[in-house]
């Protein structure tokens, strides 16, 4: 079984949707991570967190919030969905132990907004 | 704010060829690690290099950091198709409460048979 999991793996939405994208993880890491990927941009932090009462915008947190409900789980919700926000979405994990900072990720969500 | 740059961003070679991908930085860093991505899948962590001139192998994939821990190189020996896919570079620095990775863009390696 895949340590980290994403669901939806893909979805197709239309702008003003809210739509949320759910991430569990049995690593049993601290650390919780959402990123975007588009093509030519690579991967940009949207919202990470460190346990589960800590909550950290990244870089482009605009349009985005999170809730980690558990230390296992970190979903990413776009409250009102607009085309530009089309991309492979992923969640990564990363472990207290071990001073690198490595990080574990899912197999993405792909979002389309039309 | 640190920079990753990756080149090139996209090299397409032979079944059999070496080649090499460059990741540069303006910045120091603790430490360096590369990450494999394949169509459909997330990125999977290859190696993390320390210490500035470290040399790391895994089979026919050769890490090497920078002496002054700014830059990283991956040498890959007599390609095959299996190597596929996008290659990324993060940078990490620890200290504080900071642990955030810094990304590169990717080099998207074709190797065709």
């Amino acid at each position: 079984d895949a340590d980290v999991t994403q669901t939806p793996r893909n979805r197709i939405t239309k702008t003003g949707k809210r739509i949320m994208l759910e991430c569990s993880q049995t690593k049993g890491h601290d650390r919780m991570y959402w990123y975007r990927q588009d093509p030519g941009l690579g991967l940009r932090l949207i919202y990470y967190s460190f346990d589960v009462k800590d909550i950290n915008k990244g870089e482009i947190s605009d349009g985005y919030s999170v809730s980690r409900q558990a230390q296992a789980k970190f979903s990413l919700s776009l409250e009102s969905a607009i085309p530009n926000q089309t991309a492979l979405y992923f969640c990564a994990t990363s472990g207290r132990q071990g001073s690198y900072n490595e990080q574990f990720f899912g197999p993405g969500t792909r979002l389309t907004v039309l | 704010t640190q920079l990753l740059e990756q080149s090139p961003q996209f090299l397409s070679i032979q079944e059999g060829e070496n080649l090499t991908v460059y990741c540069n930085s303006s910045s120091v860093f603790s430490s360096l690690q590369w990450y494999r991505q394949e169509p459909g899948e997330g990125p999977v962590l290859l190696v993390t290099v320390v210490t500035g001139g470290e040399v790391k192998k895994l089979k026919r994939l050769t890490f090497q950091f920078g002496d002054a821990r700014k830059d990283s190189s991956l040498h890959i020996t007599a390609a095959q198709t299996g190597d596929t896919g996008l290659y990324l570079c993060a940078g990490f620095n620890s200290g504080g409460s900071n642990y955030k990775l810094t990304f590169g863009k990717g080099t998207l390696l074709t190797v065709n048979p």
